[in-house]
Protein backbone atom coordinates (compact mmCIF):
# COMPACT_ATOMS: atom_id res chain seq x y z
CA UNK A 1 0.00 0.00 0.00
CA UNK A 2 1.70 3.29 -0.97
CA UNK A 3 2.47 5.74 1.79
CA UNK A 4 0.79 8.81 2.30
CA UNK A 5 2.85 12.38 2.13
CA UNK A 6 2.66 15.63 3.44
CA UNK A 7 2.47 18.51 2.61
CA UNK A 8 1.88 17.67 -1.79
CA UNK A 9 4.07 21.07 -2.36
CA UNK A 10 5.76 23.73 -0.60
CA UNK A 11 7.25 26.99 -1.73
CA UNK A 12 9.68 28.67 0.62
CA UNK A 13 12.05 31.59 1.05
CA UNK A 14 15.94 30.54 0.61
CA UNK A 15 17.18 29.78 4.52
CA UNK A 16 13.49 28.80 5.65
CA UNK A 17 12.94 25.50 7.03
CA UNK A 18 10.47 22.63 5.86
CA UNK A 19 9.48 19.49 6.89
CA UNK A 20 7.99 16.60 4.83
CA UNK A 21 6.30 13.74 6.24
CA UNK A 22 5.57 9.97 5.19
CA UNK A 23 2.88 7.88 6.63
CA UNK A 24 2.19 4.17 6.21
CA UNK A 25 -0.90 2.02 7.26
CA UNK A 26 2.21 -1.05 7.28
CA UNK A 27 4.02 -1.97 9.81
CA UNK A 28 8.03 -1.30 8.30
CA UNK A 29 11.36 -2.67 8.02
CA UNK A 30 12.83 1.08 6.58
CA UNK A 31 12.00 4.35 4.99
CA UNK A 32 13.90 5.79 2.33
CA UNK A 33 13.78 9.44 1.24
CA UNK A 34 14.92 10.52 -2.37
CA UNK A 35 14.70 14.01 -4.13
CA UNK A 36 14.23 14.14 -7.84
CA UNK A 37 14.96 16.93 -9.87
CA UNK A 38 12.86 17.47 -13.10
CA UNK A 39 13.93 15.17 -15.27
CA UNK A 40 16.78 13.45 -13.70
CA UNK A 41 17.08 10.33 -11.72
CA UNK A 42 16.17 10.60 -7.98
CA UNK A 43 18.79 10.75 -5.66
CA UNK A 44 19.11 8.98 -2.20
CA UNK A 45 19.29 10.94 0.36
CA UNK A 46 18.64 8.93 3.36
CA UNK A 47 17.66 5.56 4.75
CA UNK A 48 15.75 5.04 8.37
CA UNK A 49 16.19 1.70 9.92
CA UNK A 50 13.63 0.01 12.42
CA UNK A 51 15.94 0.54 15.46
CA UNK A 52 16.73 3.52 15.04
CA UNK A 53 19.86 3.08 12.73
CA UNK A 54 20.25 5.68 10.20
CA UNK A 55 22.80 6.09 7.05
CA UNK A 56 22.40 9.14 4.35
CA UNK A 57 24.00 12.29 3.84
CA UNK A 58 25.29 14.39 6.69
CA UNK A 59 23.50 17.95 5.73
CA UNK A 60 19.99 15.54 5.99
CA UNK A 61 18.31 15.28 9.15
CA UNK A 62 15.08 13.12 9.21
CA UNK A 63 13.25 11.06 12.16
CA UNK A 64 11.61 7.58 11.97
CA UNK A 65 8.34 6.71 14.34
CA UNK A 66 8.03 3.07 14.10
CA UNK A 67 5.38 2.84 16.61
CA UNK A 68 3.56 5.51 13.93
CA UNK A 69 5.25 4.09 10.76
CA UNK A 70 5.53 7.93 9.96
CA UNK A 71 8.90 9.02 8.72
CA UNK A 72 9.82 13.23 8.60
CA UNK A 73 12.49 14.45 6.52
CA UNK A 74 13.83 17.98 7.92
CA UNK A 75 15.31 20.63 5.91
CA UNK A 76 16.99 23.39 7.80
CA UNK A 77 18.17 26.42 5.90
CA UNK A 78 17.59 25.61 2.53
CA UNK A 79 19.55 26.57 -0.21
CA UNK A 80 17.99 26.72 -3.95
CA UNK A 81 19.54 23.45 -4.59
CA UNK A 82 17.43 21.84 -2.63
CA UNK A 83 14.44 22.57 -5.07
CA UNK A 84 12.62 19.47 -6.30
CA UNK A 85 10.59 16.56 -5.26
CA UNK A 86 10.90 14.66 -2.44
CA UNK A 87 9.88 10.93 -2.11
CA UNK A 88 9.60 8.42 0.22
CA UNK A 89 10.31 4.88 -0.06
CA UNK A 90 8.75 2.17 2.04
CA UNK A 91 10.08 -1.62 2.98
CA UNK A 92 7.90 -3.72 4.91
CA UNK A 93 9.50 -6.83 4.17
CA UNK A 94 13.53 -6.03 4.82
CA UNK A 95 13.82 -6.02 1.14
CA UNK A 96 11.75 -8.77 0.46
CA UNK A 97 9.34 -6.75 -1.33
CA UNK A 98 11.03 -4.11 -2.62
CA UNK A 99 10.27 0.15 -2.16
CA UNK A 100 6.84 1.22 -2.36
CA UNK A 101 7.13 4.85 -3.29
CA UNK A 102 4.74 8.13 -2.49
CA UNK A 103 3.37 10.37 -4.43
CA UNK A 104 5.85 12.77 -3.79
CA UNK A 105 6.24 16.35 -2.19
CA UNK A 106 7.65 19.31 -4.51
CA UNK A 107 9.36 21.73 -2.87
CA UNK A 108 10.09 25.11 -4.51
CA UNK A 109 12.76 27.24 -3.11
CA UNK A 110 12.71 31.10 -4.07
CA UNK A 111 15.53 33.81 -3.72
CA UNK B 1 31.98 5.21 -9.22
CA UNK B 2 30.21 5.16 -12.42
CA UNK B 3 26.29 5.57 -11.84
CA UNK B 4 23.72 3.19 -13.39
CA UNK B 5 23.63 3.84 -17.40
CA UNK B 6 20.38 3.86 -19.76
CA UNK B 7 19.55 3.79 -22.75
CA UNK B 8 18.15 5.28 -25.00
CA UNK B 9 17.44 8.51 -23.05
CA UNK B 10 14.05 8.85 -25.05
CA UNK B 11 11.66 6.93 -27.49
CA UNK B 12 8.92 7.55 -29.34
CA UNK B 13 7.14 5.08 -31.32
CA UNK B 14 3.82 4.19 -33.14
CA UNK B 15 1.49 1.86 -30.81
CA UNK B 16 1.62 -1.86 -31.37
CA UNK B 17 5.25 -1.32 -31.90
CA UNK B 18 7.07 -3.55 -29.67
CA UNK B 19 9.98 -1.48 -27.80
CA UNK B 20 13.42 -2.16 -25.80
CA UNK B 21 14.91 -0.28 -22.92
CA UNK B 22 18.32 -1.23 -21.33
CA UNK B 23 20.11 -0.76 -18.50
CA UNK B 24 23.72 -1.18 -16.83
CA UNK B 25 23.81 -1.09 -13.13
CA UNK B 26 26.65 0.31 -11.06
CA UNK B 27 29.59 -2.35 -10.78
CA UNK B 28 29.22 -5.11 -8.23
CA UNK B 29 25.73 -4.42 -7.29
CA UNK B 30 23.65 -7.74 -6.92
CA UNK B 31 19.98 -6.40 -6.89
CA UNK B 32 18.44 -4.85 -10.22
CA UNK B 33 15.06 -2.87 -10.03
CA UNK B 34 12.99 -2.02 -13.01
CA UNK B 35 10.29 0.66 -12.38
CA UNK B 36 7.98 2.70 -13.91
CA UNK B 37 6.89 6.10 -12.99
CA UNK B 38 4.28 8.32 -14.13
CA UNK B 39 4.07 12.19 -14.51
CA UNK B 40 3.66 13.50 -10.90
CA UNK B 41 3.57 10.30 -9.44
CA UNK B 42 6.54 8.37 -7.44
CA UNK B 43 8.39 5.40 -9.11
CA UNK B 44 6.52 1.81 -9.33
CA UNK B 45 8.23 -1.51 -8.94
CA UNK B 46 8.16 -3.80 -12.12
CA UNK B 47 10.46 -6.30 -11.39
CA UNK B 48 13.40 -7.12 -9.44
CA UNK B 49 16.07 -9.44 -10.09
CA UNK B 50 18.87 -10.38 -7.65
CA UNK B 51 21.81 -11.41 -9.94
CA UNK B 52 20.12 -13.27 -12.69
CA UNK B 53 17.02 -14.52 -11.06
CA UNK B 54 13.68 -12.74 -11.34
CA UNK B 55 12.35 -12.95 -7.68
CA UNK B 56 9.38 -10.16 -7.48
CA UNK B 57 7.51 -9.75 -10.64
CA UNK B 58 4.00 -9.10 -9.22
CA UNK B 59 3.60 -5.76 -10.78
CA UNK B 60 4.80 -6.63 -14.43
CA UNK B 61 2.22 -6.94 -16.94
CA UNK B 62 2.98 -9.97 -18.52
CA UNK B 63 1.04 -10.44 -21.29
CA UNK B 64 2.93 -7.43 -22.45
CA UNK B 65 6.13 -6.67 -20.96
CA UNK B 66 9.13 -9.21 -20.41
CA UNK B 67 12.63 -8.90 -19.00
CA UNK B 68 16.41 -10.63 -19.08
CA UNK B 69 19.36 -10.20 -16.90
CA UNK B 70 20.76 -13.01 -18.35
CA UNK B 71 24.45 -13.05 -17.21
CA UNK B 72 23.46 -11.28 -13.89
CA UNK B 73 25.18 -7.89 -15.29
CA UNK B 74 22.60 -5.54 -17.53
CA UNK B 75 19.34 -5.92 -18.22
CA UNK B 76 16.84 -5.39 -20.69
CA UNK B 77 12.91 -4.78 -20.65
CA UNK B 78 10.65 -5.26 -23.25
CA UNK B 79 7.27 -4.09 -24.35
CA UNK B 80 5.52 -5.35 -27.35
CA UNK B 81 3.08 -4.72 -28.33
CA UNK B 82 2.80 -0.74 -26.70
CA UNK B 83 -0.20 0.62 -25.85
CA UNK B 84 -0.90 4.69 -25.42
CA UNK B 85 -0.98 4.08 -21.63
CA UNK B 86 2.74 2.70 -21.36
CA UNK B 87 4.30 6.72 -22.13
CA UNK B 88 6.31 6.93 -19.03
CA UNK B 89 9.76 6.94 -17.82
CA UNK B 90 11.12 3.96 -17.13
CA UNK B 91 13.63 3.89 -14.39
CA UNK B 92 16.46 1.66 -13.42
CA UNK B 93 18.03 1.24 -10.35
CA UNK B 94 20.75 -1.02 -8.91
CA UNK B 95 22.03 -1.83 -5.24
CA UNK B 96 24.31 -3.96 -3.53
CA UNK B 97 22.20 -6.43 -2.02
CA UNK B 98 18.06 -6.27 -1.77
CA UNK B 99 18.70 -5.98 2.27
CA UNK B 100 16.48 -2.81 3.04
CA UNK B 101 19.56 -1.53 4.61
CA UNK B 102 21.20 -0.71 0.70
CA UNK B 103 20.47 2.30 -0.73
CA UNK B 104 19.44 1.76 -4.45
CA UNK B 105 20.86 3.93 -6.96
CA UNK B 106 19.25 5.09 -10.29
CA UNK B 107 19.45 6.03 -13.49
CA UNK B 108 18.36 8.76 -15.62
CA UNK B 109 15.31 7.08 -17.18
CA UNK B 110 13.78 6.01 -20.31
CA UNK B 111 11.19 8.71 -21.92
CA UNK B 112 8.95 6.54 -23.65
CA UNK B 113 6.17 8.32 -25.82
CA UNK B 114 3.57 6.22 -27.57
CA UNK B 115 1.76 7.55 -30.32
Amino acid sequence: QQPVQSPQAVILREGEDAVINCSSSKALYSVHWYRQKHGEAPVFLMILLKGGEQKGHDKISASFNEKKQQSSLYLTASQLSYSGTYFCGTDAGGGADGLTFGKGTHLIIQP
Amino acid sequence: EAGVVQSPRYKIIEKKQPVAFWCNPISGHNTLYWYLQNLGQGPELLIRYENEEAVDDSQLPKDRFSAERLKGVDSTLKIQPAELGDSAVYLCASSRSGQGYNEQFFGPGTRLTVL
